[in-house]
């Protein structure tokens, strides 16, 4: 357990506002990452941060955008939501990309 | 790019039958490989891991080994039960890269 967790758990919220999803860790991991899970295209990388500040984009980062100011909270804010959010996030920690990846609980988003 | 390929789902057995969930990889050098297990509503974990060619990586009964000639790490248990009933991610990382590559997963019901 690398104590993750992940605030709030779940959130609905409407089209155009924005929405700003914490995740917390006490094991001062390096690296922390942004996915979505949906049915049909399993897990995709959102942003990752490897180190305070150090941010980088992953594969579905447009209408996303990641802050770290500290080491233990990595941000997440849609800056205007869409429907197409609506979606099942996570966050993960590492000490490296060889290193195992551990998961928080989950973020459950409904934009309507 | 690098990828992974592993097969859809789901995979419906009888208790106590044997388990395999194909995966196969794209690398331009050589990945360390992961299966990762999702349980209903929680986040991913590591299930196991192998770092190099012809590593077998093992846990809870499951096992899978690193074959560089098929770029293969298919998942194997010899029986399984009920409580193995979950979503099966196989993922790749590389050396010098941030970032893991996943699966789409791979959802297993296991019948009492």
């Amino acid at each position: 357990d690398a104590g993750i967790t992940q605030s709030p758990r779940h959130k609905v919220t409407e089209t155009g506002t924005p929405v700003t999803l914490r995740c917390h860790q006490t094991e001062n991991h390096r690296y922390m990452y942004w996915y979505r899970q949906d049915p049909g295209h399993g897990l995709r990388l959102i942003h990752y941060s490897y180190g305070v500040k150090d941010t980088d984009k992953g594969e579905v980062s447009d209408g996303y955008s990641v802050s770290r100011s500290k080491t233990e909270d990595f941000l997440l804010t849609l800056e205007s939501a869409t429907s197409s959010q609506t979606s099942v996030y996570f966050c993960a920690v590492s000490e490296s990309s060889q290193e195992t990846q551990y998961f928080g609980p989950g973020t459950r988003l409904l934009v309507l | 790019g690098n990828s992974v390929t592993q097969m859809e789902g789901p995979v419906t057995l009888s208790e106590e039958a044997f388990l395999t969930i194909n995966c196969t990889y794209t690398a331009t050098g050589y990945p360390s490989l992961f299966w990762y297990v999702q349980y209903p509503g929680e986040g991913l974990q590591l299930l196991l891991k192998a770092t190099k060619a012809d590593d077998k990586g093992s846990n809870k009964g499951f096992e899978a080994t690193y074959r560089k000639e098929t770029t293969s790490f298919h998942l194997e248990k010899g029986s399984v039960q009920v409580s193995d009933s979950a979503v099966y991610f196989c993922a790749l990382s590389m050396n010098r890269d941030d970032k893991i590559i996943f699966g789409k997963g791979t959802r297993l019901h296991i019948l009492p």
